[in-house]
């Protein structure tokens, strides 16, 4: 079993739809959680990134963690053509300190359509 | 703003042929990433450098070396290049290790 999982989606909206983007994983020592945005033949993007538990909003974005369920969602408010692309959630232990890397979900295709 | 730099942009390659790719960032971060992007897959961590100086296997480093050059750069070798390293390669760089990361556009590479 992956340590973060993540559907890979398609997921298919129309044009002003709220969309619900979901991780869950199994390490409950994960403290911070990231979630990217990454365009066709691009990298990905910082959208944005949390601590613990709890909601975190920017702009159409709201970051949402769960830890008690470990389970991570990215909401997506009045959808867009431009946010059809992949998003991938990220997690981290500890933000400083050697060794601890990110752990990355593969990722899920959101495409919203007019 | 120019990021993270990884040139190029394509190569493809000849099974056995050797490669490196580069990779810069104008961030002043001192730590730096390699990984590659296969579908389904995901992003998998090839190498690290955590600071300049200290460079560390990842999840797949097999048929890959790594150099850091200086704290602006970090580049990736395929010495003999094989059909199976066919992807897209990410650098990326953070401020420290386990911080949010950012990254380059790719490198897409076909070894025939």
């Amino acid at each position: 079993q992956k340590e973060v999982e993540q559907d890979p989606g398609p997921l298919s909206v129309p044009e002003g739809a709220i969309v619900s983007l979901n991780c869950t994983y199994s390490n409950s020592a994960f403290q911070y959680f990231m979630w990217y945005r990454q365009y066709s033949r691009k990298g990905p993007e910082l959208l944005m990134y949390t601590y613990s538990s709890g909601n975190k909003e920017d702009g159409r974005f709201t970051a949402q963690v769960d830890k008690s369920s470990k389970y991570i969602s990215l909401f997506i408010r009045d959808s867009q053509p431009s946010d059809s692309a992949t998003y991938l959630c990220a997690m981290s232990p500890i933000l400083t300190g050697g060794g601890n890397k990110l752990t990355f979900g593969t990722g899920t295709q959101l495409k919203v359509e007019l | 703003n120019a990021g993270v730099t990884q040139t190029p942009k394509f190569q493809v390659l000849k099974t056995g042929q050797s490669m490196t790719l580069q990779c810069a960032q104008d961030m002043n971060h001192n730590s730096m990433y390699w990984y590659r992007q296969d579908p389904g897959m995901g992003l998998r961590l090839i190498y690290y450098s955590a600071s300049e100086g200290t460079t560390d296997k990842g999840e797949v480093p097999n048929g890959y070396n790594v150099s850091r050059l200086n704290k602006r750069e970090f580049s990736l070798r395929l010495e003999s290049a094989a059909p199976s390293q066919t992807s897209v390669y990410f650098c990326a760089s953070s401020v420290g290790v386990g911080q949010p990361q950012h990254f380059g556009d790719g490198t897409r590479l076909s070894i025939l």
